[in-house]
């Protein structure tokens, strides 16, 4: 158990809806990734937050957005949703930003869109 | 970010060590070294990562060559648990994300 809790574990859901994904990191981390992986694609680094703030953004749709609240959890809103975002979105945490700081994974939400 | 390249798949007996090589040519003096490994769409799991020094916890051993342009993952006594992808990357020291999966290497423990 890494102890990054992600909720729900899975989603079904129509195209277009829009959804949340929560995660709450290991206990006394600072920094939050997101990570979206696709079948048979590798892990796709979407955004990252430290104590409350956006630090680094990569493949990030602009229909999707995030934030981290000052109890450190943080949620992944989806929106306009497309059967391409189908996908296992997983969730990271660190103590700190260093490189010497390993990330911690969560099991994920698997999200289906139909 | 330094890229790495590692073999698409190994196989391993049950019981002995599993090897698994990594090469990063352009890897840089702050750049850590570090292994995950993904059992079947579980969330990735942290292995170990080094600098320049070589690394040992419960899980594995990290050995490091001394240009530090590849590095190798021992798994001493391998158990089929073991069978999974294993990702070699490596990291920047500066702010923001310097996480980038690759392809990594499938590790089929055989018994």
């Amino acid at each position: 158990d890494s102890g990054v809790t992600q909720t729900p574990k899975h989603l079904i859901t129509a195209t277009g809806q829009r959804v949340t994904l929560r995660c709450s990191p290991r206990s006394g981390d600072l920094s939050v990734y997101w990570y979206q992986q696709s079948l048979d694609q590798g892990l796709q680094f979407l955004i990252q937050y430290y104590n409350g703030e956006e630090r680094a953004k990569g493949n990030i749709l602009e229909r999707f957005s995030a934030q981290q609240f000052p109890d450190l959890h943080s949620e992944l809103n989806l929106s306009s949703l497309e059967l391409g975002d189908s996908a296992l979105y997983f969730c990271a945490s660190s103590v700190g930003q260093g490189a010497g700081s390993p990330l911690h994974f969560g099991n994920g939400t698997r999200l289906t869109v139909t | 970010d330094a890229k790495t390249t590692q073999p698409t798949s190994m196989d391993c007996a049950e019981g002995r060590a599993a090897n698994l090589p990594c090469n990063h040519s352009t890897i840089s003096g702050n750049e850590y070294v570090y292994w995950y490994r993904q059992i079947h769409s579980q969330g990735p799991q942290y292995i170990i990562h080094g600098l320049k020094n070589n690394e040992t916890n419960e899980m594995a051993s990290l050995i490091i060559t001394e240009d530090r342009k590849s590095s190798t993952l021992i798994l001493p006594h391998a158990t089929l648990r073991d069978t999974a992808v294993y990702y070699c990357i490596v990291r920047v020291a500066i702010n923001g994300n310097q996480f980038y999966f690759g392809t990594g290497t499938s590790l089929t423990v055989i018994p």
